[in-house]
């Protein structure tokens, strides 16, 4: 069975740091896309980024720069490094898998990171 | 960016009722469109992909058409566990982009 968890969300200041890991099992996360999508409260979706099977990554707009998502192959975990945080940036955060073709079978139950001083 | 734009934003229906949203590009993607199901505190969840195709699981009540710049979901009777708020989403180029979302709610 295809499982996401996420983990490492929480109230951190603006300007801070926080890293969200994902915890995948069911299948491997070095052979799939993976991505986070994030949903500010009361709104809709954004995507946040993506990694490629191949390892090749790309960002949003809104986060180029800040953010970096990476993944360990032998603990088969996605993760995203958030610096730079800022009050736009609080939202709940879904890792999700990509079928390769741009949409998600599976997401994680998410993870709410606040930022707020 | 690709903006994806949906109607309506909130629509009231009751038990049984056929309901039609409509999710619109700024520009042409082919079918390259989804149609996710997501209820309050939880994750969202596929239900169509490349416009009318229905993921594994999901009820046939639910089914999708469109090409281009026009789609539409349609649930045929909407059933109790319908409602939720539904986002359609291209990935015809990145960036990713979702609609709105429409909330449909009890009549």
């Amino acid at each position: 069975e295809v499982q996401l968890v996420e983990s490492g969300g929480g109230l951190v200041q603006p300007g801070g740091s926080l890293r969200l890991s994902c915890a995948a099992s069911g299948f491997t996360v070095s052979s799939n896309y993976m991505s986070w999508v994030r949903q500010a409260p009361g709104k809709g979706l954004e995507w946040v980024s993506v990694i490629y099977s191949g390892g090749s990554t790309y960002y949003a707009d809104s986060v180029k720069g800040r953010f970096t998502i990476s993944r360990d192959n032998s603990k088969n975990m996605l993760y995203l490094q958030m610096n730079s945080l800022r009050a736009e940036d609080t939202a709940v955060y879904y890792c999700a898998r990509d079928t390769s073709n741009g949409y998600y079978d599976y997401w994680g139950q998410g993870t709410l990171v606040t930022v707020s001083s | 960016d690709i903006q994806m734009t949906q109607s309506p934003s909130t629509l009231s229906a009751s038990v049984g009722d056929r309901v039609t949203i409509t999710c619109r590009a700024s520009q042409s993607i082919s079918s390259w469109l989804a149609w996710y199901q997501q209820k309050p505190g939880k994750a969202p969840k596929l239900v169509i992909y490349k416009a009318s195709s229905s993921e594994s699981g999901v009820p046939s009540r639910f089914s999708g058409s469109g090409s281009g710049t026009e789609f539409t979901l349609t649930i045929s009777s909407l059933q109790p566990d319908d409602f939720a708020t539904y986002y359609c989403q291209q990935y015809n180029s990145y960036a990713l982009t979702f609609g709105g979302g429409t909330k449909v709610e009890i009549k």
